[in-house]
């Protein structure tokens, strides 16, 4: 089964909300984690990444939270935009550029 | 240059076909994949490519067959192809492959295949 999997298959959210997606993983040896986004018709986009050694990692508008404890991360997105719709994915490096993705979060924006 | 480009867009062939999904990118990377991606289902992967070296095959079937003539390069060669292999087929790069590389891949738009 997946290691990598996502709470919930969409969110909505209002434009200029916060927007939080969240992702669990099962395998406690995993030590790096990666956040996709892909938009309609397009391949994936790096978003952000995270090690195990860090809890927070920022990036422009966006934040990822580690939680090794409950082997749980988010992907936090600031001021959401419309641009921001998309299929958000975490993604496990299971070494050697491996990457697993879990199954997704529609992220939809209202305008 | 920051892309990935992947030809063509889309491809439709019969199950006694051979056609071949081009992938190129100029950016000096060195490691390269063939990912799989069914409707809503997030990315497989199933090739890597690493130093024109293939360095991880996920058990694809042998009607997949890919070649990276040069670090710039990679192909999937398609093969006697199942109904059920219509897919996207999206093709990454990273900087470096192995141990070495971090999760940063590069994307290009994906060949969309449909077999009939």
């Amino acid at each position: 089964g997946e290691s990598v999997g996502l709470h919930l298959p969409t969110l909505s959210v209002q434009e200029g909300d916060n927007s939080i997606i969240n992702c669990a993983y099962s395998n406690s040896a995993s030590d790096y984690f990666i956040w996709y986004k892909q938009e309609s018709g397009k391949g994936p986009q790096f978003i952000i990444d995270i090690r195990s050694n860090m809890d927070k990692r920022q990036g422009q508008r966006v934040t990822v939270l580690l939680n090794k404890t409950v082997k749980h991360l988010s992907l936090q997105i600031a001021a959401t935009q419309p641009g921001d719709s998309a299929v958000y994915f975490c993604a496990e490096n299971h070494g050697a550029n491996n990457l697993f993705f879990g199954t997704g979060t529609r992220l939809t924006v209202i305008p | 240059d920051t892309e990935v480009t992947q030809t063509p867009k889309h491809l439709v062939m019969g199950m006694t076909n051979k056609k071949s999904l081009k992938c190129e990118q100029h950016m000096g990377h060195r490691a390269m994949y063939w990912y799989k991606q069914k409707a809503k289902k997030p990315p497989e992967l199933m090739f890597v490519y690493s130093y024109e070296k293939l360095s991880i095959n996920e058990s694809v079937p042998s009607r997949f067959s890919p070649e990276c003539p040069n670090s710039s390069l990679l192909n999937l060669h398609l093969h006697a192809l199942q109904p059920e292999d219509s897919a996207l087929y999206l093709c990454a790069s990273s900087l470096e492959g192995g141990l070495a590389g971090t999760g940063e891949l590069f994307f290009g738009e994906g060949s969309r295949l449909t077999v009939l």
